[in-house]
């Protein structure tokens, strides 16, 4: 069965810091992996996936994730965070058999000013 | 013009009540599901359909019934609320089925408080 891990609840950075989350799957074939954002009473939105080819992908809002097939993980970076990046962090893993999409617990992440 | 809205956007209701959820996306998208999100933000997949047709029903108790009338619609209907059920529903729908390759597209969720 598929399943997702963030091991980090809250995350807190100062403004203008580097930032990255973590993400670690469990899943038995190639895994679809997403990366969504929700923000105080908000659904959530899609920063970026990956199906295939280059394993660092690039979404909105200046982020990215790199997937690493031998560690299981894909992880959200962002060069350098904003006070509105404030919100909560949701990695998703799909499979190639059916539209069960799973997520993560969360991270929240705080930003300093 | 919202994507994928939902209504009511907040539900107060007493223990015992039953109520119903309303979603609705313009997207032209087959697939619609339902998720629960619970007080700790943890998300879980209640069901999910295709075209009219139930596809994902997850360990959900028999309390909950969804209903698609169409392609563009599906409702969430809760009989004999109890606290538990107390959470944010999120409707969500996307554009491909039978494989995990969907983004989905969410509503702004609908929370329901039971007392």
């Amino acid at each position: 069965a598929q399943s997702v891990t963030q091991p980090d609840i809250h995350i807190t950075v100062s403004e203008g810091a580097s930032l990255e989350l973590r993400c670690n799957y469990s899943y038995g074939a190639t895994p679809y992996l997403f990366w969504y954002v929700q923000s105080p009473g908000q659904g959530l939105q899609l920063l970026l996936k990956y199906f295939s080819g280059d394993t660092l992908v690039q979404g909105i809002k200046g982020f990215e994730a790199e997937f690493k097939r031998s560690q299981s993980s894909f992880n959200l970076r962002k060069p350098s965070v904003h006070w509105s990046d404030a919100a909560e962090y949701f990695c998703a893993v799909g499979g190639n058999r059916d539209d069960k999409i799973i997520f993560g617990k969360g991270t929240r992440l705080h930003i300093l000013p | 013009d919202t994507a994928v809205s939902q209504t009511p956007k907040y539900l107060v209701t007493q223990m015992g009540n039953d109520k119903s959820i309303k979603c609705e996306q313009n997207l032209g998208h087959d697939t619609m599901y339902w998720y629960k999100q619970d007080s700790k933000k943890f998300l879980k997949i209640m069901f999910s359909y295709n075209n009219k047709e139930l596809i994902i029903n997850e360990t959900v108790p028999n309390r909950f019934s969804p209903k698609s009338p169409d392609k563009a619609h599906l409702n969430l209907h809760i009989n004999s609320l109890e606290l538990g059920d107390s959470a944010v529903y999120f409707c969500a729908s996307s554009p491909l089925t039978g494989t995990g390759a969907n983004v989905l597209t969410f509503g702004a969720g609908s929370r329901l408080t039971v007392l």
